[in-house]
């Protein structure tokens, strides 16, 4: 069964950083368009960034050069690594993957970006 | 970057009733076009992609249609547990876009 489960969120304070983790079961993260989309509290829905199975990436205006999305191939695990983190960051975090015109969705972490 | 807009943001309906959603492209794209249903604290549920392919599971009053700039969602008889959000997303390009949301409320 294919199966996404994020972690790794939490409180952090304005300028901190974080390290999500999605955890892949029943396929090969390195084989797939991984991506990262987030939530604020009460708002809609925003793409963060993607990881092509050749290891191209693309971030959103919003947190390019603080977050670095990777993957690690031994833990069949996808990350999304983010710094200089501000209250703006703070949402749900899911991340998902793209096979056979579908996008799979994991159940999301929360980060909470305060002081 | 390509812009959705959906419509309405809210709309308010009785179990029963037929219940259309629209996503309008801020320029023409193909096939790549999924519709999802959230509702609170929970993640997006695939409801239709590929514009009108019906995910497994998903009761067959829900389906999608459209081309170009174009997309609707139709629900079409209304169901209680129907009630909630919905969201479109193109996925045409690498850098995803949503629809900012209908809430589906009862009238």
């Amino acid at each position: 069964e294919v199966q996404l489960v994020e972690s790794g969120g939490g409180l952090v304070q304005p300028g901190g950083s974080l390290r999500l983790s999605c955890a892949a079961s029943g396929f090969t993260v390195s084989n797939n368009y991984m991506t990262w989309v987030r939530q604020a509290p009460g708002k809609g829905l925003e793409w963060v960034s993607a990881i092509y199975s050749g290891g191209s990436t693309y971030y959103a205006d919003s947190v390019k050069g603080r977050f670095t999305i990777s993957r690690d191939s031994s833990k069949n695990t996808l990350y999304l690594q983010m710094d200089s983190l501000t209250a703006e960051d703070t949402a749900v975090y899911y991340c998902a993957r793209t096979a056979d015109g579908k996008n799979y969705w994991g159940q999301g972490t929360l980060v909470t970006v305060s002081s | 970057d390509i812009q959705m807009t959906q419509s309405p943001s809210t709309l308010s309906a009785s179990v029963g009733d037929r219940v259309t959603i629209t996503c309008r492209a801020s320029q023409s794209f193909s096939t790549w076009l999924a519709w999802y249903q959230q509702k609170p604290g929970k993640p997006p549920k695939l409801l239709i992609y590929k514009t009108s392919s019906l995910e497994s599971g998903v009761p067959s009053r829900f389906s999608g249609s459209g081309s170009g700039t174009e997309f609707t969602l139709t629900i079409s008889s209304l169901q209680p547990d129907d009630f909630a959000t919905y969201y479109c997303q193109q996925y045409s390009t690498y850098t995803w876009t949503f629809g900012q949301g209908t809430k589906v409320e009862i009238k």
